[in-house]
């Protein structure tokens, strides 16, 4: 499809729990993008895909976190143990990759919000 | 690493005027693209305008345009004749070349007056 397609729209879980974000790119866009972006609107960037290798995680916060991106399925977010700060509105984005002659720009997603209550 | 710095957590304009929000950035890299991404309420980040580093030309969509200054590393994002559906939340972004990577600014709030 025309659109990254991001579910569920919105999870509610309590604190310690593990709560789990789908996200379906665009057909034929190779990278894949995870931001978390807070009430205070700053993006943090988490990590990235091209096609189902990790490309970047630096900003991962791995105790907890992990994510994958496995061929013919949704990419995933994951969060072990929940706690409050990972309270956020969760972004996933895809791309072709940039070049002079295709889209630079991300595609993104309608997000996740994640309430960890 | 790169950073995107936007120095204006809030802006207003009357309608049908001219704002200007500001943007810089600091990278080493000699080839990245830059992108002004508007985010509504509905929090649907939608792309704006996007600048490729190579090109000297200001790059130009409808009512939006920017002023790219590339010694002073300077992404300055022009909306003329304001609309109320303007309103919004900015991002500048700086994407590298060299590993797709994305970086956001910290936004700035754009409300539009009647």
């Amino acid at each position: 499809g025309e659109e990254v397609a991001q579910t569920p729209k919105h999870l509610v879980r309590g604190e310690g729990q593990k709560a789990k974000l789908y996200c379906a790119p665009i057909k034929g866009h190779s990278y894949v993008f995870w931001y978390q972006q807070v009430l205070k609107n700053e993006f943090k960037f988490l990590i990235s895909f091209q096609n189902e290798n990790v490309f970047d995680e630096t900003g991962m916060p791995k105790e907890r976190f992990s994510a994958k991106c496995l061929p013919n399925s949704p990419c995933s977010l994951e969060i072990q143990a929940t706690k409050l700060e990972d309270s956020a509105v969760y972004f996933c984005a895809s791309s072709q990759s940039g070049n002079r002659d295709g889209p630079y720009g991300y595609t993104f997603g309608s997000g996740t919000r994640l309430t960890v209550v | 690493a790169q950073t995107v710095t936007q120095s204006q957590p809030e802006m207003s304009v009357q309608e049908a005027e001219t704002v200007t929000l500001s943007c810089t950035y600091d990278t080493s890299e000699s080839d990245y693209y830059l992108f002004w991404y508007k985010q509504p309420p509905s929090r649907q980040m939608i792309l704006v305008i996007r600048q490729e580093a190579y090109k000297q030309q200001n790059a130009t969509e409808n009512r939006f345009s920017v002023n790219f200054q590339k010694a002073a590393k300077s992404f300055s994002l022009k909306i003329s004749d304001s609309q109320l559906g303007d309103a919004a939340m900015y991002f500048c972004a700086y994407r590298s070349a060299y590993n797709n990577d994305m970086r956001f600014g910290a936004g700035t709030r754009l409300t539009v007056k009647p």
